[in-house]
């Protein structure tokens, strides 16, 4: 079945650092491809999203390219802050069998000052 | 704009206790759904629903059921919570066909 693999965290990193945290998928089709962020306490929010393939997805700095011939689609910052520290989900939505959403397992970012 | 609501925001049961979580949106959202996050696991979809009416499983289905009598309401049932249930429940939404997904702030639920 459809799934989805990224880097595990933690990750550490000092203010203006390069980010990248890996993702990769497994998919029937062509599914749409997310980036989701989650601050403590919260739900997820979108970050960014690709939905076909050769798409760049970009928000607040962040961006992602949605590569068919790797199925990956790695989220990259240049130049991190304190208030990126959040955890990093990366997600395809099925074009089959309702549209399902599937999560990876997270990547927790921490941004030191 | 309330978005997504769930309630409780906490919980504490004890083993073979029934409850019922609940989830309304006010956008309208044809699909509807519920996962559950546990620490190393992502999110892992329970069930979910394309419209009034119709539901159906996800990944990790056992022990909770579901209903979906109008669009705006979308409750998850546990009918004897066990301690494999611990964990935070959230319900996201959104247009069929057309992402991104909008999520509560889910409900952390303790089973002891």
């Amino acid at each position: 079945g459809d799934s989805v693999t990224q880097m595990e965290g933690p990750v550490t990193l000092s203010e203006e650092a390069f980010l990248t945290i890996n993702c990769t998928y497994t998919a029937t089709g062509y599914p749409s491809l997310f980036w989701y962020v989650q601050y403590p306490g919260e739900g997820l929010q979108l970050l960014l999203k690709a939905t076909k393939a050769d798409d760049k997805g970009s928000n607040k700095g962040f961006e992602a390219t949605y590569r068919k011939e790797t199925t990956s689609f790695h989220l990259e910052k240049g130049s991190v802050q304190v208030s990126d520290s959040a955890v990093y989900f990366c997600a395809l939505e099925a074009n089959t069998g309702g549209f399902k959403t599937i999560f990876g397992a997270g990547t927790r970012l921490f941004v030191k000052a | 704009n309330a978005g997504v609501t769930q309630t409780p925001k906490f919980q504490v049961l004890k083993t073979g206790q029934s409850m019922t979580l609940q989830c309304a949106q006010d956008m309208n959202h044809e699909y509807m759904s519920w996962y559950r996050q546990d620490p190393g696991m992502g999110l892992r979809l329970i069930h979910y629903s394309v419209g009034a009416g119709i539901t159906d499983q996800g990944e990790v289905p056992n022990g909770y059921n579901v209903s979906r009598s109008t669009t705006e309401d979308f409750p998850l049932r546990l009918l004897s919570a066990a301690p494999s249930q611990t964990s935070v429940y959230f319900c996201a939404s959104r247009r069929q066909g057309d992402g991104p997904l909008h999520f509560g702030n889910g409900t952390r639920l303790t089973v002891t």
